[in-house]
């Protein structure tokens, strides 16, 4: 059981080059999550997704996008990077693990940085 | 919009010292309120939770109060050891299935 998964974990792009960060779990949750975190500040929400086939904008969604493309992975794109994107990319899931109350479980994170 | 905001952004404790962190909320419906902490360079981990129906949980040397009425709740860490340096997060769960987080504290704990 490896929880939740992110790759790459790190990068380096250009201004104006594509990626798509990757994430699964294997928790079998229904809910997961990117967040960004700049240093020195909290997580905030990009997008989500509360079950397979939805998508959802969380409080900054403008440069990306995001593909649900099993209950298992939710990946996420940035189509044309910008220095202001660079960031530590968190994925994270929701659910029920046994012995406790639903929560939050989030990925190693992936730390981006754009020139 | 709904928000959390978190006091204080920085706290240098004496080992063994008590920590006490404070959060507000602002959506009267959010019913569940974890808190996470997070090492330098490492991802939020979640090291205690409560939920609306509960005003206090405890677990060894950490502990959470939560006061509805005026959508406030706390950690309290006692006998801070410096293991217990990282930065700390509280959130608060909506009902829209997503949590908003504060902005964290920085907790130092000096030998």
């Amino acid at each position: 059981n490896a929880g939740v998964t992110q790759t790459p974990k790190f990068q380096v792009l250009k201004t104006g080059q594509s990626m798509t960060l990757q994430c699964a779990q294997d928790m079998n949750h229904n809910s997961m999550y990117w967040y960004r975190q700049d240093p020195g500040m909290g997580l905030r929400l990009i997008y989500y997704s509360a079950s397979e086939g939805t998508t959802d904008k969380g409080e900054v969604p403008n440069g990306y996008n995001v593909s649900r493309l099993n209950k298992r992975e939710f990946s996420l794109r940035l189509e044309s990077a910008a220095p202001s994107q660079t960031s530590v990319y968190f994925c994270a899931s929701w659910g029920k693990p046994s012995g406790r109350g639903e929560t939050q479980y989030f990925g190693p994170g992936t730390r981006l940085l754009v020139l | 919009g709904e928000n959390v905001e978190q006091h204080p952004s920085t706290l240098s404790v004496q080992e063994g010292d008590s920590a006490v962190i404070k959060c507000t909320y602002s959506d009267s419906a959010s019913n569940y309120f974890p808190w996470y902490k997070q090492e330098l360079g490492k991802r939020p981990q979640l090291i205690i939770d409560i939920r609306s129906n509960v005003g206090e949980k405890k677990d060894q040397r950490i502990a959470v109060t939560l006061n509805k009425t005026a959508k406030h709740f706390s950690l309290h860490i006692t006998e801070t050891q410096p293991e217990d340096s990282a930065v700390y997060f509280c959130a608060a769960y909506l009902n829209t299935d997503k949590l908003i987080f504060g902005t964290g504290t920085r907790l130092q704990v000096f030998p």
